[in-house]
């Protein structure tokens, strides 16, 4: 079975600390996998899309890896501010799979002034 | 603007109660999605459709229906026979099927009377 997990469910550090998020996947057959944000009662924003035959994407503070071999991704977040608070989710496309993403639960992330 | 709209942002349904959900885009994307989010849980998908007048069903689409009339809208119907209907309903849409980035929009809450 497919399955995307994100751990931990939350997750809290002060400002300015530069963290890292945890997205891991069952079936190493990943054709591309996304990175969301969602802020309480909105919709998804899309952060990054990693596609299989790459290793990481960067935007500005954000940095996402793709370790197929393992069956993990992580988004870095560098100089994290109170306006990074928000709820970040993964979504895996497995190949054989059109058009459909496979999402994880999401980390609740809070920044602290 | 570009986007996806949603509408209503909040839908209230009594027991028995057929009621419709709108998805529009003027992105001129192919690809349309509807997908399911209760608390604590990732998003999980209904309905996609690839082309106008083609549907097929996600991973949970039992009790709910929809049609794809026109490339720009992709309403979907929560039939009586979804009996857990209260949830968090996300539209999106991308150019195809073909692992490009799903962009979404602000949802509707879907709460029984």
């Amino acid at each position: 079975k497919q399955e995307v997990t994100q751990i931990p469910a939350a997750l809290s550090v002060p400002e300015g600390e530069n963290l890292v998020l945890n997205c891991s996947f069952t079936d190493s057959a990943i054709y591309n996998l996304q990175w969301f944000r969602q802020d309480p009662g909105k919709g998804l924003t899309s952060l990054l899309l990693i596609q299989s035959s790459q290793r990481e994407q960067t935007s500005g503070r954000l940095n996402a890896s793709l370790d197929k071999s393992s069956g993990r991704s992580t988004l870095y977040i560098a100089a994290s501010q109170p306006g990074d608070s928000a709820t970040y989710l993964c979504a895996a496309r497995f190949s054989g799979n059109t058009g459909k993403l496979i999402f994880g639960q999401g980390t609740t992330l809070q920044v602290k002034p | 603007d570009g986007g996806i709209t949603q509408s209503p942002k909040y839908l209230f349904r009594k027991e028995g109660q057929n009621v419709t959900l709108s998805c529009e885009q003027n992105l001129n994307h192919d690809a349309m999605y509807w997908y399911r989010q209760d608390p604590g849980q990732g998003l999980r998908l209904i309905y996609y459709s690839q082309i106008v007048n083609d549907f097929q069903k996600g991973d949970i689409a039992e009790g709910y229906s929809v049609s794809r009339e026109k490339k720009e809208s992709f309403p979907l119907t929560v039939t009586s026979a979804q009996k857990n209907p209260t949830a968090f309903y996300l539209c999106a849409s991308s150019k195809g099927l073909a692992g490009e980035t799903q962009y979404f929009g602000p949802g509707t809450r879907l709460l029984v009377l």
